[in-house]
C-alpha cells in the first residue's frame, strides 16, 4: 500500500527566505507524486506533479519538487518565500501506481511566513 | 474548460438529522469522481470513488454512502448524521485512465453536527 509521510506539522520561514517542505513515500509500484496548496475554507490546488518524466519538476507560483528514488522523497522548495505562500501544503501519491482510484495523502505541512 | 462544483458550502446539522452534498462536473464526460473528508489534524481520508454510473467504491465503513445517478453527479449522504461526521468534505474529479493530469478538487463543504 502506498503512503505519505510529512515531516514537520508547522514550518515557519521569513519573507524572502529559501521554503523546504518535506515528504517522503512508500509505494510498492512505481509512484505518481503531487504537491497541492490549500488556503483556508477552500479546496485543493495542484502545485505540481511528477508522473515518471523530468525528475525536477516545476510548478506553479515558483515552487519546484525533485523525486529521488534512492531516498523515497519527493521535497517541495521556493528560492524565496512570499508572504502569500501561507497555506496548509498537501503531499501525495497515487494509490495502486498510478490507477485512478484516487490519492494518498500526507497529513499536510502548515507553512507560515513571518513579515 | 473543466469545472467543479460542490454545494452547500456550509452546512449546521442536528445530531441524527439527514445529509445530501451534491458535486457536479462540467466539460468532461465520464470522469472519475472522489469523495474526501478532512477532519482537523488528519490529513485528507479517501471516503468513496466512482468509475462510472452507479458504480461507487467504498474505502471506509462509516455512517455515510455515496450515489452517481449522472455521468457528472456525485451525491454523499447520510441517513443520521453523527457528531463525529464533521468536517471539510471535498469532491475532486479526474479523467478516466491513470490519472496523469491530476486531480482537480472542489471547494469544499464545511459541515458540522451539533
Amino acid at each position: 500500500a502506498q503512503s505519505v509521510t510529512q515531516l514537520g506539522s508547522h514550518v515557519s520561514v521569513s519573507e524572502g527566505a529559501l521554503v523546504l517542505l518535506r515528504c517522503n513515500y512508500s509505494s510498492s509500484v512505481p509512484p505518481y507524486l503531487f504537491w497541492y496548496v490549500q488556503y483556508p475554507n477552500q479546496g485543493l490546488q495542484l502545485l505540481l506533479k511528477y508522473t515518471s518524466a523530468a525528475t525536477l519538476v516545476k510548478g506553479i507560483n515558483g515552487f519546484e519538487a525533485e523525486f529521488k528514488k534512492s531516498e523515497t522523497s519527493f521535497h517541495l522548495t521556493k528560492p524565496s518565500a512570499h508572504m502569500s505562500d501561507a497555506a496548509e501544503y498537501f503531499c501525495a501519491v497515487s494509490r495502486a501506481g498510478g490507477g485512478a482510484d484516487g490519492l494518498t495523502f500526507g497529513k499536510g505541512t502548515h507553512l507560515i511566513i513571518q513579515p | 474548460s473543466q469545472t467543479i462544483h460542490q454545494w452547500p458550502a456550509t452546512l449546521v446539522q442536528p445530531v441524527g438529522s439527514p445529509l445530501s452534498l451534491e458535486c457536479t462536473v462540467e466539460g468532461t464526460s465520464n470522469p472519475n469522481l472522489y469523495w474526501y473528508r478532512q477532519a482537523a489534524g488528519r490529513g485528507l481520508q479517501l471516503l468513496f470513488y466512482s468509475v462510472g454510473i452507479g458504480q461507487i467504491s467504498s474505502e471506509v465503513p462509516q455512517n455515510l454512502s455515496a450515489s452517481r445517478p449522472q455521468d457528472r453527479q456525485f451525491i454523499l449522504s447520510s441517513k443520521k448524521l453523527l457528531l463525529s461526521d464533521s468536517g471539510f468534505y471535498l469532491c475532486a474529479w479526474t479523467s478516466t485512465g491513470t490519472g496523469l493530469d491530476g486531480y482537480t478538487f472542489g471547494s469544499g463543504t464545511r459541515l458540522t453536527v451539533v
